[in-house]
């Protein structure tokens, strides 16, 4: 069983720059969300996906966008990048009904130039 | 809106002595409850939960209670090991008119001694 994957790891940008990050869920899960976590505070939920469509969005403007694919892997675009934009990306992945029980990738941190 | 607070850090502790971590929430639904664990270096885990008031969560020692009347669910352990010392956040999700929300707390990290 595999566990989830994001990609890259690390990444570096300059403001009004566009990003893509990816994610691949732990096998079998069909719903994936995003995170943003910002230096020494929690995680803020960005969007959850399911069925390739959205499900939940939490406080984040338009140019936070995403997708999710037939075989339930997942990007998160930001568009305009800013300087606050700097921060740990989270994905997790889970089974539809199941939202409780997040399995949670390692990151990718963004720096913002 | 929706929050969650929990108790702010570093707290330090002796190995073997008694741990709490606060936390406490506001939601407009009925959310479920959850500790999540980050050990170092390591990505986040889910430790407990609990769906309903009243309910207790309880893994690897630690427990937490969904008190719906103080609106709290702290974590507890009764005695802590060098290798508790983590970062700790409470959170809180559920299902609202506009799809799945979640929400953590800021994190409490945790530092015990042997």
């Amino acid at each position: 069983e595999t566990g989830v994957t994001q990609s890259p790891t690390h990444l570096i940008k300059t403001r009004g720059q566009q990003v893509t990050l990816r994610c691949s869920s732990q096998s079998g899960h069909n719903t994936v969300s995003w995170y943003q976590q910002a230096l020494g505070q929690g995680p803020q939920f960005i969007f959850q996906y399911y069925r390739e469509e959205e499900n939940g969005r939490g406080n984040f403007p338009p140019r936070f966008s995403g997708l999710q694919f037939p075989n339930y892997s997942s990007e998160l675009n930001v568009n305009a990048l800013e300087l606050d934009d700097s921060a740990l990306y989270l994905c997790a992945s889970s089974l539809a009904g199941e939202n409780e029980k997040l399995f949670f990738g390692s990151g990718t941190q963004l720096s913002v130039l | 809106g929706d929050s969650v607070t929990q108790m702010e850090g570093p707290v330090t502790l002796s190995e073997e002595a008694f741990l709490t971590i606060n936390c406490t929430y506001t939601a407009t639904g009925y959310p479920s409850l959850f500790w999540y664990v980050q050990y170092p270096g390591e990505g986040l885990q889910l430790l407990l939960k609990a769906t309903k008031a009243d309910d207790k969560g309880s893994n690897k020692g630690f427990e937490a209670t969904y008190r719906k009347e103080t609106t709290s669910f702290h974590l507890e352990k009764g005695s802590v090991q060098v290798s508790d010392s983590a970062v700790y956040f409470c959170a809180l999700s559920y299902i609202g008119t506009g799809g799945f929300k979640t929400i953590f707390g800021a994190g409490t990290r945790l530092f015990v001694k042997a």
